[in-house]
């Protein structure tokens, strides 16, 4: 079974610009959870989606926004990008009734300049 | 304070060495305890997990859960420099999964 996929795998912009990232989980899973680590604050939380729906939503502000296709692939969203956001952005997915086994991309490394 | 706390280390030992990693969590209400390993530029493994105080091993790795104490461990018996990575701790309930910041380990050969 192929892994969870993410692109890119790195990115650079600059401040004020919007970023979109992608996430393919594995094949059958319908969960798509998102986090981001720092150095600092570790693994945070975003937000994770189930069926094309939000389920659970982190502490991040309203700039940080995501959507589930019917495929179970995910984007998210960041607006009006800030120094702040540089991170690396990891998905997981998991399969029905096992949501706590969460499987991880290779994220998306970005670099706000 | 964080609902699981996780020292960063870094953590430096010789080959050879057993390793324990330890968490502290606060939520009572979590259910699952797991390790995840994460190599530099990759996404976290998924290592082990259980339910259930007590131990768990799989081959070099005991994961130990003590609820009353809300304590999680792993220990790496015969740490090889292959093991070098970062190692985050999670619990949670539901579908909700809270991580520790995790800790660098380096194994010297």
């Amino acid at each position: 079974k192929a892994g969870v996929t993410q692109t890119p795998r790195y990115l650079i912009k600059t401040r004020g610009q919007q970023v979109t990232l992608s996430c393919s989980p594995i094949s059958g899973h319908r969960s798509v959870s998102w986090y981001q680590q720092t150095p600092g604050q570790g693994l945070q939380f975003l937000f994770e989606y189930f069926s094309e729906t939000q389920r659970n939503k982190g502490n991040f502000p309203g700039r940080f926004s995501g959507r589930q296709f019917s495929n179970s692939r995910s984007e998210m969203n960041v607006s009006t990008l800030e120094l702040g956001d540089s991170a690396l952005y990891l998905c997981a997915s998991s399969g029905l009734g096992t949501e706590e086994t969460q499987y991880f991309g290779p994220g998306t490394r970005l670099l706000v300049l | 304070q964080k609902e699981v706390e996780q020292d960063p280390g870094p953590l430096s030992v010789p080959e050879g060495a057993i390793v324990s990693l330890n968490c502290t969590y606060s939520n009572s209400a979590f259910q699952y305890f797991m390790w995840y390993r994460q190599y530099s530029r990759k996404g976290p493994e998924l290592l082990m997990y259980t339910y259930s105080s007590g131990n768990k091993e799989d081959g070099r790795f005991t994961a130990q859960v003590d609820k009353s104490s809300k304590y999680i461990s792993l220990f790496i018996r015969d740490s090889q420099p292959s093991d070098s990575a970062t190692y985050l701790c999670a619990s949670g309930y539901g579908n909700k999964l809270v991580f520790g910041a995790g800790t660098i380990l380096r194994v010297k050969s």
